[in-house]
């Protein structure tokens, strides 16, 4: 079974600075899907970055970019530029590829908080 | 375009009841997904259905149910409410129609809680 970890339950930058949050995964597979979803007070889940496990180059979503290590196991978030409206709960999860399931396996998730 | 939409965004209920849970994806989306929240567990699957038929389901117990309709929307139901079902419910709803494109949609939530 596919597992996310995110060894980071809490982590805090200063507005305008530049944070890094961690996930790891483990799956046996060799084409998946990665995401970080944002989760602010409202509750509601916000897709904030996507990375095919096929695509070498990793992905970038303005302020948002994610390192991609396949051999690792890994994929961080870079938050560049904090913003107030970044603090949230911060998600990592992870889908198999191909048409028979959606299913996304999560991280405990890392909360994050901007200080002003 | 409206957005996932789920219903009731609050519910308080005893132990021992029952409760249905609603959502209503995206138009033109025909996959759902239902997650649990809690603080302790995270985020968990408990199933995905797709053209009203149950695909994959998570380890829950068979006190958790669901179905889907014609129209995608998709209701789920918890019946003997334990203590531990208090939980935020989320919704999630894909296109389905290109795997590698596909994205879900998370709905706001229903936030239950069992007395």
């Amino acid at each position: 079974a596919q597992t996310v970890t995110q060894s980071q339950p809490e982590m805090s930058v200063q507005e305008a600075e530049t944070v890094t949050l961690s996930c790891t995964y483990d799956t046996s597979e060799s084409d998946y899907y990665l995401f970080w979803y944002k989760q602010p007070p409202s509750r509601q889940m916000i897709l904030v970055i996507r990375q095919e496990a096929y695509k070498q180059q990793n992905a970038t979503e303005n302020r948002f970019s994610v390192n991609f290590q396949k051999a690792a196991k890994s994929f961080s978030l870079k938050i560049s530029d904090s913003q107030l409206g970044d603090a949230a709960m911060y998600f990592c999860a992870y889908r198999r590829s191909g048409a028979g399931s959606y299913q996304l396996t999560f991280g405990k998730g890392t909360k994050l908080s901007v200080i002003p | 375009k409206a957005g996932v939409t789920q219903t009731p965004r609050y519910l308080i209920k005893t132990r021992g009841q029952q409760v249905t849970l609603s959502c209503s994806p995206i138009s033109g989306h025909r996959s759902v997904s239902w997650y649990q929240q809690t603080p302790g567990q995270g985020l968990q699957f408990l199933f995905e259905y797709f053209s009203e038929t149950q695909r994959n389901k998570g380890n829950f117990p068979g006190r958790f149910s669901g179905r889907q309709f014609s129209n995608s929307r998709s209701e789920m139901n918890v019946s003997t409410l334990e203590l531990g079902d208090s939980a935020l419910y989320l919704c999630a709803s894909s296109l389905a129609k290109q795997a590698r494109t596909n994205e879900q949609f998370f709905g706001p939530g229903t936030r239950l809680t069992v007395l």
